[in-house]
């Protein structure tokens, strides 16, 4: 079965720091993974993905995540935050369904 | 191009009522796909449809069901409502089955409220 778990339910961070949501995963198969974002009122929209193509990947608005299977992880990473940063990211990881895990509430500190 | 559609934006039902929540899918996508997000959870996983068939079923009671049209438009129909059915309804769709070669779109969803 697949899964994962988002470690921070809430993560502050002030404008122009780095940016780290953790997620990890569980899967019995290599695994898909994506990271998307949610604005207020508003449905979620894809950051990134990993399809096993290469362990880092780049994704929309200067995000990245990096692939590590040793630590079973895939955490959302930023150089810098910017105030419209500020949202709820969610992990997700494919098996014969969608699964999501619970979320973090990105707050940025001007 | 227009994205995913949902209607209606916000709902009030009341317990026992029925509701049925509709997608339009971006032009193409053959799949949609219905999720249930309650407050301050991810979203949960309740039906997939690809070419107006069922290929996927997520943990609900049969008090949910869904179908697709043969424009790919979707429904998500819900009986008997409770307290607890109150909730941001997602839509989604995408090309083909929703995994990891076809992205899924989002709709900005239907606003549920059941009193």
């Amino acid at each position: 079965a697949q899964s994962v778990t988002q470690l921070g339910s809430h993560v502050s961070v002030s404008e122009g720091a780095l940016v780290l949501l953790r997620c990890n995963y569980s899967s019995s198969v290599p695994p898909y993974l994506f990271w998307y974002v949610q604005y207020p009122n508003q449905g979620l929209q894809l950051l990134l993905k990993y399809t096993s193509a290469a362990t880092l990947v780049k994704g929309i608005n200067g995000f990245e995540a990096e692939f590590k299977k040793s630590e079973t992880s895939f955490h959302l990473t930023k150089p810098s935050a910017h105030m419209s940063d500020a949202a709820e990211y969610f992990c997700a990881v494919v098996g014969n369904q969608f699964y999501f895990g619970t979320g973090t509430s990105l707050t940025v500190i001007p | 191009d227009a994205g995913v559609t949902q209607s209606p934006t916000h709902l009030i039902k009341t317990r026992g009522q029925h509701v049925t929540l509709r997608c339009s899918p971006i032009s193409g996508h053959k799949s949609v796909s219905w999720y249930q997000q309650v407050l301050g959870q991810g979203p949960q996983f309740i039906f997939q449809y690809y070419e107006k068939e069922e290929r996927g079923r997520g943990n609900f009671p049969d008090r949910f069901s869904a179908r697709q049209f043969p424009n790919y438009s979707s429904e998500l129909n819900v009986n008997a409502l409770l307290l607890g059915d109150s909730a941001l309804y997602l839509c989604a769709s995408s090309q083909g089955l929703a995994g990891g070669y076809y992205e899924q779109y989002f709709g900005p969803g239907t606003r549920l409220t059941v009193t």
